[in-house]
């Protein structure tokens, strides 16, 4: 069965300091992978995705990059962190041709404080 | 420009009642649409789906209705269980192989014994 590990489960950086939180999948091949956050009182806003090694797509303007340097691997990076990068961060994971009875698979966050 | 809202932050009704949890979206092209389940310090999982060709899909307890002239959907949960107490998110998804799906804000849902 698949499996999703993401970590750490929680963390608390400075302003100013880098960031990196990881994520694997173990199972399956060629997973489409997704960093979302949640900010406090808010939905989940989809950050990054990528369907394959190298590709990742930004969905919104902001501090952080994207790496994947592995088909199962999934980084989430910042080079100075800002107090407005506090969150929930989550790692999901989906098949590559996903659909309605193909859904997205979280981890189970990390919470970030920026203090 | 928020294309799936949930304008309900909060619900709370009896154990054995019914719960439903209503979400609105603007984009026609959305192909499907799933809810998510959320507990504090976990990550959301999969609870149902509906693809856009339907308009009732109904899984135990749980029903999603489908209006998609309104751009609406809806969970039903019959009969409501403490256990069912969490957060609940609606997301819509698109054609071709990207798979993100957008959320909305969530609906905290407190079920009382």
């Amino acid at each position: 069965s698949q499996t999703i590990h993401q970590w750490p489960a929680t963390l608390v950086q400075p302003v100013g300091s880098p960031l990196s939180l990881e994520c694997t999948v173990e199972g399956t091949s060629n997973p489409n992978l997704y960093w979302y956050r949640q900010a406090a009182g808010r939905g989940l806003q989809l950050l990054f995705y990528s369907v394959g090694i190298g590709q990742i797509s930004s969905e919104v303007p902001q501090n952080l990059s994207a790496s994947r340097p592995q088909d199962r691997q999934f980084i989430l990076s910042s080079k100075k962190l800002l107090l407005s990068d506090s969150g929930f961060y989550l790692c999901a994971w989906s098949v590559p041709l996903s659909s309605y009875n193909s859904p997205l698979h979280f981890g189970n966050g990390t919470r970030l404080t920026v203090t | 420009d928020q294309q799936v809202k949930q304008n309900s932050p909060s619900l709370s009704v009896q154990e054995g009642r019914i719960s439903i949890l209503n979400c609105d979206y603007t984009n026609s092209m959305f192909d499907y649409f799933l809810w998510y389940k959320k507990y504090p310090a976990e990550g959301p999982t999969f609870l149902i789906s509906i693809s856009s060709i339907k308009d009732k899909n109904e899984d135990g307890r749980f029903t999603v209705f489908l209006n998609k002239s309104a751009k609406h959907l809806s969970l039903h949960i019959v009969p409501s269980q403490p256990g069912d107490s969490a957060v609940y998110f609606c997301a819509a998804g698109g054609a071709g192989n990207t798979g993100k799906l957008i959320f909305g804000q969530g609906t905290t849902l407190q079920v009382k014994p």
